[in-house]
């Protein structure tokens, strides 16, 4: 089965600054995707960015951005610039075969 | 386009009572997938269906609950004879194909089921 991990129940940051977050998961499969997920007070699943594994080139989206290493089979979404908007809990989600399997979350605090 | 809608938002059910959680997938989705997160977790896939079928039931407890996509309406979850246990956030989320396929998966705002 596959598991995912994110080793950081809480992490904080100061807002301008830069902050990553870890994930780690463990899978057999050699085609999957990757997503990390954010999830405000509102509750509302919100996409940051996803990964094809078949593609060594690093997903980015603006501000957020991945660091990809299949071999060991982590996951880590650098954010830059933080802003007071980015603090939420953040979900790594691993997905094949038509499901999803999610970390348990970092809850990520920015500091003004 | 409206997205993935899920009602009710809250809902209260005394133990022994019956669950029922809609979701309407966003149009032209056919694939729909229900997910638990209970507190301070994350989100634990149940099922998967398209319409009229089930796909994946692989995470969906093995008596009391039930789920369903008819080819006409949203799709249910049903939990019979609640417990406590049960209390969770229940998300639903869709896609227009596969999600293996790299689509995807839009989230509803989940419904937020509480067993008293």
């Amino acid at each position: 089965a596959q598991t995912v991990t994110q080793s950081q129940p809480e992490m904080s940051v100061q807002e301008a600054e830069t902050v990553t977050l870890s994930c780690t998961y463990d899978t057999s499969e050699s085609d999957y995707y990757l997503f990390w997920y954010k999830q405000p007070p509102s509750r509302q699943m919100i996409l940051v960015i996803r990964q094809e594994a078949y593609k060594q080139q690093n997903a980015t989206e603006n501000r957020f951005s991945v660091n990809f290493q299949k071999a060991a089979k982590s996951f880590s979404l650098k954010i830059s610039d933080s802003q007071l908007g980015d603090a939420a809990m953040y979900f790594c989600a691993y997905t094949n075969a038509g499901k999803s399997t999610f970390g348990d979350g970092t809850t990520l605090t920015v500091k003004p | 386009n409206a997205g993935v809608m899920q009602n009710p938002r809250h809902l209260v059910r005394r133990r022994g009572q019956e669950a029922r959680l809609r979701c309407s997938p966003m149009k032209g989705h056919s694939h729909v997938y229900w997910y638990r997160q209970l507190p301070e977790e994350g989100l634990k896939f149940m099922v998967y269906l398209q319409k009229e079928n089930i796909i994946d039931e692989s995470g969906m407890p093995k008596e009391r609950f039930s789920a369903e996509f008819p080819k006409e309406g949203p799709s249910i979850l049903r939990i019979q004879q609640v417990v406590r246990g049960d209390s969770a956030a229940y998300f639903c989320a869709s896609s227009p194909r596969d999600i293996q396929a790299g689509t995807e998966a839009f989230f509803g705002q989940g419904t937020r089921l509480t067993v008293v």
